[in-house]
């Protein structure tokens, strides 16, 4: 069964610190896509990244960064020089082949940066 | 384009009562999903549909019904709200060509 655990449930770091969430996911596919969402205080879902099982190679967009390793079935997300604006809730999530179809969900990591 | 629009924004329900909450996309998406999302929990899949008329069921489907008739509009239906209900509503969609899902703004529903 699908699965993905983010076992970080609050995290609090004081501006220009860097941050590392964690999610861990389970799924027996071997055709999958990983994502990460962010979810300000008010309330919509931004999608940031979406990543195949295939494609195992890091990402970097600005301060943002994503560590994906099939071996420990991990896809991490880091902030470099955290700002007050990234306060969020942040959801990774996987989802089968099938495009757009069945989204699991981890429970997010509420990210709070102290100025 | 407005990309995926949720009405209403608010709704409070008494018990018992029943409801629609609209979804609509203007990208010409295939997927569409209903999801909802509770304190500590994540997002629950409740109902999907990969096209027009095809719908079916996610992890959370009981109490709620879906039908898709236009490739635009995908509404959610509480056939009896009862305060397990009340939660924040999220309509997503996809296209076959970029996999992500595109989320509303959302409802936030309270059953009395």
């Amino acid at each position: 069964a699908q699965k993905v655990t983010q076992a970080q449930t609050e995290i609090s770091v004081v501006e220009k610190e860097d941050v590392t969430l964690d999610c861990v996911y389970e799924t027996r596919d071997t055709t999958y896509y990983l994502f990460w969402y962010k979810q300000p205080p008010s309330g919509e879902l931004v999608f940031l990244i979406r990543r195949n099982s295939f494609d195992e190679q890091n990402e970097i967009s600005g301060r943002y960064s994503w560590n994906f390793q099939k071996s420990t079935s991990s896809f991490n997300f880091t902030i470099t020089a955290s700002q007050v604006v990234d306060s969020a809730v942040y959801f990774c999530a996987l989802s089968e082949a099938f495009p757009g179809n069945q989204f699991y969900f981890g429970t997010g990591t509420s990210l709070t940066v102290i100025p | 384009n407005a990309g995926v629009t949720q009405t209403p924004k608010f709704q409070v329900l008494k018990t018992g009562q029943s409801m629609t909450l609209q979804c609509a996309q203007d990208m010409n998406h295939e997927y569409m999903s209903w999801y909802r999302q509770d304190p500590g929990m994540g997002l629950r899949l409740i109902h999907y549909s990969v096209g027009a008329g095809i719908t079916d069921q996610g992890e959370v489907p009981n109490g709620y019904n879906v039908s898709r008739s236009t490739t635009e509009d995908f509404p959610l239906r509480l056939l009896s709200a009862a305060p397990s209900q009340t939660s924040v509503y999220f309509c997503a969609s996809s296209g076959t060509e970029a996999y992500e899902q595109y989320f509303g703004p959302g409802t936030r529903l309270t059953v009395t």
